[in-house]
């Protein structure tokens, strides 16, 4: 399953199939990115991150891809788990070394068994 | 240590009192940030200090907002004189300068204002 933009608040995907959750971000000069999930009574947790000079990331399970050009980015999540629940933001940091990020609005992902 | 700390996880209040939150950051970490969320909202930026300096405040901190760090370890945030618009979940994080941006969020503290 896929989400296009930052309205559409709600991505449903069965479990095992991968998920991409895509974000459009703001400023040109950021240079950081991150994607974070949070689960309802939760702090937002970090995933993974990637800065500006690269145009994908890998960690366990998880992929970041950045394009610069459209100023997008997207968080692909393979064989999806119900633990995999939650809602996904992205962030970027906009104003050089403050580290103060700017959220995206966020996705709820929700997996069927 | 076990991450960000934050106290109380909630908190209801009557519109016009006073409400302070604490915010105990990972140890090692010289930068700590304050976040507001409102419900289906992603976090938006309040304001962040470096050990004990307060370095930047958003529009968002209106008088009413004050946040400290005394000696640059645990911070407190103070609303005065609260409103309802104020009910929301205020998220702190820390991190240490030099390193990502990737920092550590406590549990944040659920304000409502009745």
């Amino acid at each position: 399953g896929e989400s296009v933009g930052l309205h559409l608040p709600t991505l449903s995907v069965q479990e095992g199939d991968n998920s991409i959750i895509n974000c459009a971000y703001s400023n040109s000069a950021s240079d950081y990115f991150i994607w974070y999930k949070q689960e309802s009574g939760k702090g937002p947790q970090f995933i993974i991150d990637i800065r500006s000079n690269m145009d994908k990331r890998q960690g366990q399970r998880v992929t970041v891809l950045l394009n610069k050009t459209v100023k997008h980015l997207s968080l692909q999540i393979a064989a999806t788990q119900p633990g995999d629940s939650a809602v996904y933001f992205c962030a970027e940091n906009i104003s050089g070394n403050t580290g103060k990020l700017i959220f995206g609005q966020g996705t709820t992902l929700q997996v069927k068994p | 240590d076990t991450g960000v700390s934050q106290n109380p996880r909630h908190k209801i209040t009557k519109r016009g009192q006073n409400v302070t939150f604490r915010c105990d950051p990972i140890s090692e970490h010289n930068r700590l940030y304050w976040y507001r969320q409102t419900l289906g909202q992603g976090p938006e930026f309040l304001t962040y200090f470096q050990n004990e300096a307060q370095l930047e405040k958003s529009r968002l901190l209106s008088d009413r907002f004050s946040a400290e760090r005394p000696k640059g370890s645990f911070s407190t945030l103070e609303i005065q004189r609260t409103e309802q618009g104020d009910s929301a979940m205020y998220l702190c994080a820390s991190t240490f300068v030099g390193g990502n941006y990737g920092y550590t969020f406590g549990s944040g503290t659920r304000l409502t204002v009745v």
